[in-house]
């Protein structure tokens, strides 16, 4: 089943902050979070292994709550350059990155 | 270090055709995985790759199918084209020992008529 993230769009203006939320009905072995800008591919930026140990982009954080089966990305005093689509993948299993990819969301910073 | 890449950009096709998109993973990496991505919407896993063999399968029909050479690269192949196969197809590489970050490709704009 498809991880469903919230919300779907959002407006920031350039320095605001944003959280992105990344739901699964499964259990969790990772969650991945990825950038897509128009016309490109996704770009990765954060992953975050049960467990505990995080790996990834050091102006972007991220948790991972094992429990809740619930991930959230948080982009701290926005660029322009934030903008795109956010995008969570999940696997369910260790060791063979099958990553499903959650619904997007939307993110425009503007000046 | 050459990133992942693809091969065609972009390709038009006829409904009933077969096609074979191609990848060549990033330097180092030997395990190739394909997706699916429709207009507005996330990638969708299609099958992995690693020493040449089929390791990992989404729900996809067997119209498509793949393979991988010695040299890690990749082909997808897709039978009996369908207006819904009309997507822009992603090649993602890693390394399986470290079981992290997959590198996407530019990916390849397939139109089905």
């Amino acid at each position: 089943q498809q991880p469903v993230q919230s919300p779907q769009a959002v407006i920031l203006r350039e320095g605001e902050d944003a959280v992105i939320n990344c739901s699964s009905s499964k259990a969790l072995y990772s969650v991945h979070w990825y950038r897509q800008k128009h016309g490109e591919a996704p770009v990765f930026l954060m992953i975050l292994l049960k467990g505990g140990e995080q790996k990834g982009h050091d102006k972007i954080s991220a948790s991972f709550n094992e429990k809740k089966q619930q991930s959230s990305l948080y982009l701290t005093a926005s660029q322009l350059s934030y903008s795109g689509t956010y995008f969570c993948g999940t696997e369910d299993s260790g060791g063979y990155q099958k990553v499903t990819f959650g619904t997007g969301t939307k993110l425009q910073v503007i000046p | 270090d050459a990133g992942v890449t693809q091969s065609p950009t972009h390709l038009i096709k006829t409904r009933g055709q077969q096609v074979t998109l191609r990848c060549s993973p990033k330097s180092g990496h030997d395990t190739v995985s394909w997706y699916q991505q429709a207009l507005g919407q996330g990638p969708q896993f299609i099958f992995q790759y690693y020493e040449e063999e089929e390791r990992q399968r989404g729900n996809f029909p067997d119209r498509f199918s793949g393979h991988q050479f010695p040299n890690y690269s990749s082909e997808l192949n897709v039978n009996a084209l369908l207006l819904g196969d009309s997507a822009l197809y992603l090649c993602a590489s890693s390394l399986v020992l470290e079981n992290l970050q997959q590198y996407f490709g530019p990916g390849t704009r397939l139109t089905v008529t």
